[in-house]
């Protein structure tokens, strides 16, 4: 069976300083693992994925993560956090079946202060 | 549009009540899932279509849930009899294949709120 843990389900920086997120798995399967945030009253948007081939996967608005095997671990970082990454970040991992089913972790919630 | 739309955005039903949650996928996408988020969580995976074939409903927590998308483009996710623990904001997402990897386009989710 697959799960996924974020640790750290509220995270407060500074705006510039490094943003970490940290997400951990299980999986049966070789995994696929994704990083979704979900902003007020809107739908979840796709920052990165890692499918295969290169472990550190870059995104969308300066993030990136990393695919650490042997940590079973996929956490997602920013080297300097920006007003409007305030938003709540999900961690995921593909589910078992032939398609695309996402099993997501509980979020975290990213505060940043001026 | 562009993106999946979802409606309504906000639904308020009293317990025992019947309620109707429609999306809206990008045209030509093959798959959909709905998803459940109770508050203070992350989404649960409910069901899953593959053109109009229903090919997942394991997540679907009761009977009384029950989900269609007779064309294969708009689906219907109904709830029967609407209980307090149904309360949740419910997702739709759709992808142009399905395939593992690819990329689910999220609507901006129903909230039901069950008095």
């Amino acid at each position: 069976a697959q799960s996924v843990t974020q640790l750290g389900s509220h995270v407060s920086v500074s705006e510039g300083a490094l943003v970490l997120l940290r997400c951990n798995y299980s999986s049966s399967v070789p995994p696929y693992l994704f990083w979704y945030v979900q902003y007020p009253n809107q739908g979840l948007q796709l920052l990165l994925k890692y499918t295969t081939g290169a472990t550190l996967v870059k995104g969308i608005n300066g993030f990136e993560a990393e695919f650490k095997k042997s940590e079973t671990s996929f956490h997602l970082t920013k080297p300097s956090a920006h007003m409007s990454d305030a938003a709540e970040y999900f961690c995921a991992v593909r589910g078992s079946g032939g398609y695309n089913k996402l099993i997501f972790g509980a979020g975290t919630r990213l505060a940043v202060h001026p | 549009g562009a993106g999946v739309s979802q409606s309504p955005r906000y639904k308020v039903a009293k317990r025992g009540q019947d309620v109707a949650l429609r999306c809206d996928p990008i045209s030509g996408h093959v798959s959909l899932f709905w998803y459940q988020q109770a508050l203070g969580q992350g989404p649960e995976f409910l069901t899953y279509f593959q053109n109009e074939a229903q090919l997942d409903k394991s997540g679907l927590p009761s009977d009384r849930f029950f989900a269609e998308r007779p064309e294969g483009s708009v689906s219907t996710l109904k709830i029967q009899r609407t209980q307090q623990e149904d309360s949740a904001v419910y997702l739709c997402a759709s992808s142009l294949e399905g395939l593992y990897g690819d990329e689910q386009f999220f609507g901006p989710g129903t909230r039901l709120t069950v008095l």
